[in-house]
């Protein structure tokens, strides 16, 4: 079945450090591909979406680039902020299939000044 | 209002009663999705209203569950006879077309004793 496989966390930066987490998808057709955030005590927060092979998305300094070839979605940051410390998440919605969002089980970033 | 809504914040209840949760989506969104967030499952899918049809209740775990959508807006879930195992954080999201962004409530924490 589809199905969204991300990098075990916790993740641990100090302010100012390179982000990237990775993520990797299985589906049977042609999937739209997003990225949640969740900050403490928040509810889900779509961060940036990419519904085609080779689109990237980005959001809030956040990029991610859609590989096919790779089955890839892998989440980057340049220089990450206190306030990013937030769980992570990966997801997928098949196009012309069910509407449902596959997720990842997502991970956990701390950033520490 | 500006977001997704859900009531009550937070339920706790003995095992074998029956709950009702309460979403109310973003006004004018015509798709409505259920989801559930535990520690040992992630985040899973549970059933989303096209209107007030339900195309897909692939999620839903068992018969004790069930869920209705009225007037196309306010939807609720109701968990009948419930078991520990039901104790998981209850999210409902909406999107402006069947094929939208979808935009999560901030859940219902749900703990059957």
């Amino acid at each position: 079945g589809d199905s969204v496989t991300q990098m075990e966390g916790p993740v641990t930066l100090s302010e100012e450090a390179f982000l990237t987490i990775n993520c990797t998808y299985t589906a049977t057709g042609y999937p739209s591909l997003f990225w949640y955030v969740q900050y403490p005590g928040e509810g889900l927060q779509l961060l940036l979406k990419a519904t085609k092979a080779d689109d990237k998305g980005s959001n809030k300094g956040f990029e991610a680039t859609y590989r096919k070839e790779t089955t890839s979605f892998h989440l980057e940051k340049g220089s990450v902020q206190v306030s990013d410390s937030a769980v992570y998440f990966c997801a997928l919605v098949l196009q012309g299939g069910s509407e449902k969002l596959v997720f990842g089980k997502g991970t956990k970033l701390t950033v520490n000044p | 209002g500006a977001g997704v809504s859900q009531s009550p914040s937070n339920k706790v209840t003995e095992k074998g009663k029956d709950v009702e949760l309460r979403c109310d989506p973003i006004s004018g969104h015509t798709a409505l999705y259920w989801y559930r967030q535990s520690l040992g499952q992630g985040l899973e899918f549970l059933i989303y209203f096209q209107g007030n049809s339900a195309p897909d209740k692939s999620g839903l775990p068992s018969d004790r569950f069930s869920a209705e959508r009225t007037g196309g807006s306010v939807s609720t879930l109701t968990i009948q006879r419930t078991q520990q195992e039901d104790s998981a954080v209850y999210l409902c999201a909406s999107s402006r077309t069947l094929r939208g962004d979808q935009f999560f409530g901030p859940g219902t924490r749900l703990t059957v004793l």
